[in-house]
């Protein structure tokens, strides 16, 4: 799986914006993008993933750009609760199987006041 | 639809016992991952089972350690003879049967070991 470099921590005021870089510069055509948090060592939850489209459910955006190096996690309208560490993981193509998923050291993102 | 669940969510055993650590995938779900996070530290994949059969163990220390995924039942991480560096919390992720490459995983609450 391609590495990902992420920031290691990040700061949002509560009811802007966050937006949350990840590097894959190495990333092959057949890789999704995928987007989980943890919670204050609850286990994680998975947000969002795509291929090479813009794609958006009711937790977030996520923007990857045309050359497939770079996404951009978006949380429309951070509140405290979304306090977490972010993890942007590369994810395989296999045929018949699913694949492990291989977490690195992601973004702690802080929500404040 | 009830999520993943692991049970016990704190188990506490002194070095040479062995733990069991027991996951319920969500309904439906026939794809199950064991991951492990020791403190302050991401988490690392350890064993990927599918009913009666593991697929990747690749993550699964040597000794000690073991995996199984029954046709009936919940799957069960098994741990002999704990030692001190076990204790950590244990994941575990669950997917749907492999109708799509990219099929989702979805954790638990995880099962927090502490060897005394």
């Amino acid at each position: 799986d391609a590495k990902t470099t992420q920031p290691p921590s990040m700061d949002c005021a509560e009811g802007r914006a966050a937006n949350l870089p990840c590097n894959h510069s190495t990333i092959s055509g057949n890789e999704y993008v995928y987007w989980y948090r943890q919670i204050h060592s609850q286990g994680p939850q998975y947000i969002i993933h795509g291929l090479k489209n813009n794609e958006t459910n009711e937790m977030a955006s996520l923007i990857i750009t045309e050359d497939r190096k770079s996404s951009t996690l978006i949380l429309p309208h951070a509140t405290l609760r979304d306090t977490a560490v972010y993890y942007c993981i590369v994810r395989v193509l296999n045929t018949g199987t699913a694949s492990k998923l291989t977490f690195g050291t992601g973004t702690r993102l802080q929500v404040t006041l | 639809n009830a999520g993943v669940m692991q049970n016990p969510r704190h188990l506490v055993r002194r070095r040479g016992q062995e733990a069991r650590l027991r996951c319920s995938p969500m309904k439906g779900h026939s794809h199950v991952y064991w991951y492990r996070q020791l403190p302050e530290e991401g988490l690392k994949f350890m064993v990927y089972l599918q009913k009666e059969n593991i697929i990747d163990e690749s993550g699964m220390p040597k000794e000690r350690f073991s995996a199984e995924f029954p046709k009936e039942g919940p799957s069960i991480l098994r741990i002999q003879q704990v030692v001190r560096g076990d204790s950590a919390a244990y994941f575990c992720a669950s997917s749907p049967p492999g109708r799509s490459f990219t099929d989702t995983q979805y954790f638990g609450p995880g099962t927090r070991l502490t060897v005394l």
